[in-house]
């Protein structure tokens, strides 16, 4: 399963709100979808798995939905540590793939 | 929570097998929740699954490196570990190890906790 992440990149200001999308080439299993932040020279963190079901600790401004073919990540109310780059992951096909990333910039 | 080690050269020559081993500490290797994975990332690229161990030694590959790839798991060491022979420049990339742990209610098992990673370079 091919998933397509759009837009590539995205500028915003302290407060605003992200919309982040994630596409899948055939339906997604199960809502099997997860989403990662990785910041520079980290390991990627897990925010959502199920599709909408948030990590330990992961702050509720992070919010996620979708099904089938068509996932989306919310980050309500930026601040300057969301900046990042965020990969969707599809894990219910035998063949693990991920997206190509959105990359988010804090102004 | 575990805690994933990595460990295993950052040079390899071209033609040759890279080797790296993951350590598992706070967490049971053996447990039968858990897959393990092997996951990469080239430089300034994104993420590619390698392959995934269950602890009897069960594996999952990636197709497109299925050929070249082998994982194993040394529960007694709490270890598991990746091969991946004649390397070319290509192959160079941050390794990560990671835990696979089961969706409560899908049972499909997603990435939650990662190594730091590893910068691995195929370089002559």
């Amino acid at each position: 399963i091919v998933l397509t992440q759009s837009p590539g990149s995205l500028s915003l200001s302290p407060g605003e709100r992200a919309t982040l999308s994630c596409r899948a080439s055939q339906s997604v299993k199960s809502r099997s979808l997860a989403w990662y932040q990785q910041k520079g020279g980290q390991a990627p963190r897990l925010l959502i798995y199920g599709a909408s079901g948030r990590a330990t600790d992961i702050p509720d401004r992070f919010s996620a939905g979708g099904s089938g073919t068509e996932f989306t990540l919310t980050i309500s109310r930026l601040e300057p540590e969301d900046s990042a780059v965020y990969y969707c992951h599809q894990y219910g096909s035998s063949l693990l793939t991920f997206g190509g990333g959105t990359k988010v910039e804090i102004k | 929570q575990p805690q994933l080690h990595q460990s295993g050269p950052g040079l390899v020559k071209p033609s040759e097998t890279l080797a790296l081993t993951c350590t598992v500490s706070g967490d049971s290797i053996s447990s039968s929740s858990y897959f393990w994975g092997w996951i990469r990332q080239p430089p300034a690229k994104g993420l590619e699954w390698i392959g995934s161990v269950y602890y009897t030694g069960s594996t999952n590959y990636n197709p497109s490196l299925k050929s070249r790839v082998t994982m194993f798991v040394d529960t007694s060491k709490k270890q598991f570990s990746l091969r991946l022979n004649s390397v070319t420049a290509a192959d160079t990339a941050v390794y990560y190890c990671a835990r696979l742990t089961p969706h409560y209610i899908s049972g499909l098992h997603y990435f939650d906790y990662w190594s730091q990673g590893t910068l691995v370079t195929v370089s002559s």
